[in-house]
């Protein structure tokens, strides 16, 4: 089946640093789109990518689908405390309406 | 809005109790799914309804028993369950299979 590889698996960052985690595939993906999760909660949609080499922006947050539409990265600016969690990527394949590949998420920790 | 809501938020059971989570959104999305989630991994698909039908079963254990009675309601019965059974169940809905996903809060299931 499909798999995707996310990087880092945790980071360890100071407030006000810019961060930055990707996910790579050696499959071809329609849909990049990238989740926060915090403990106890259910993840959070952050950006919904959709075309080959689109880039989105939320906020501090920018998410770009990767030209050969085997990747895609998220980066944070100026990190704040509140954005410590877990984050997903999550794509869907072509012929795969309704089911999502996650990766295994980054964990993400700010250190005020 | 991009709401889902789910009830109960917490839930403690033994092997021999029957108990049922629900599931609701009013974003006139067409499909709903069921997750699994264990602690620090990614969500895992159980279920997926399409426009009030069952569309996808993951070989999810017959002690777990969807219904969708319309299309804004989801629940899930459980019967029999096993410990490892324990885990966040998440709902979460898309205006159909390629659009993206909304995760509602999840239900913190303890089977004792």
């Amino acid at each position: 089946g499909q798999q995707l590889n996310q990087s880092p698996q945790s980071m360890f960052i100071q407030e006000g640093e810019d961060v930055s985690m990707n996910c790579t595939s050696s499959s071809i993906f329609n849909t990049w789109l990238w989740y926060k999760q915090e403990p106890g909660e259910g993840p959070v949609l952050l950006i919904a990518l959709y075309k080959a080499g689109e880039l989105t922006s939320n906020g501090r947050l920018t998410a770009q689908f990767g030209i050969t539409r085997k990747d895609s990265f998220l980066n944070i600016s100026a990190s704040i405390p509140s954005d410590v969690g877990i984050y997903f990527c999550a794509g869907r394949g072509g012929g795969s309406n309704y089911k999502l590949t996650f990766g295994k998420g980054t964990l993400l920790t700010v250190n005020p | 809005d991009t709401e889902v809501t789910q009830t109960p938020k917490h839930l403690v059971m033994g092997m021999t109790n029957k108990k049922s989570l629900k599931c609701e959104q009013h974003m006139g999305h067409r499909a709903m799914y069921w997750y699994k989630q264990k602690a620090k991994k990614p969500p895992e698909l159980m279920f997926v309804y399409s426009y009030e039908k069952l569309s996808i079963n993951e070989s999810v254990p017959s002690r777990f028993s969807p219904e969708c009675p319309n299309s804004s309601l989801l629940n899930l019965h459980l019967h029999a369950l096993q410990p490892e059974d324990s885990a966040l169940y998440l709902c979460a809905s898309s205006q159909d299979g390629v659009y993206e996903q909304y995760f509602g809060p999840g239900t913190r299931l303890t089977v004792t």
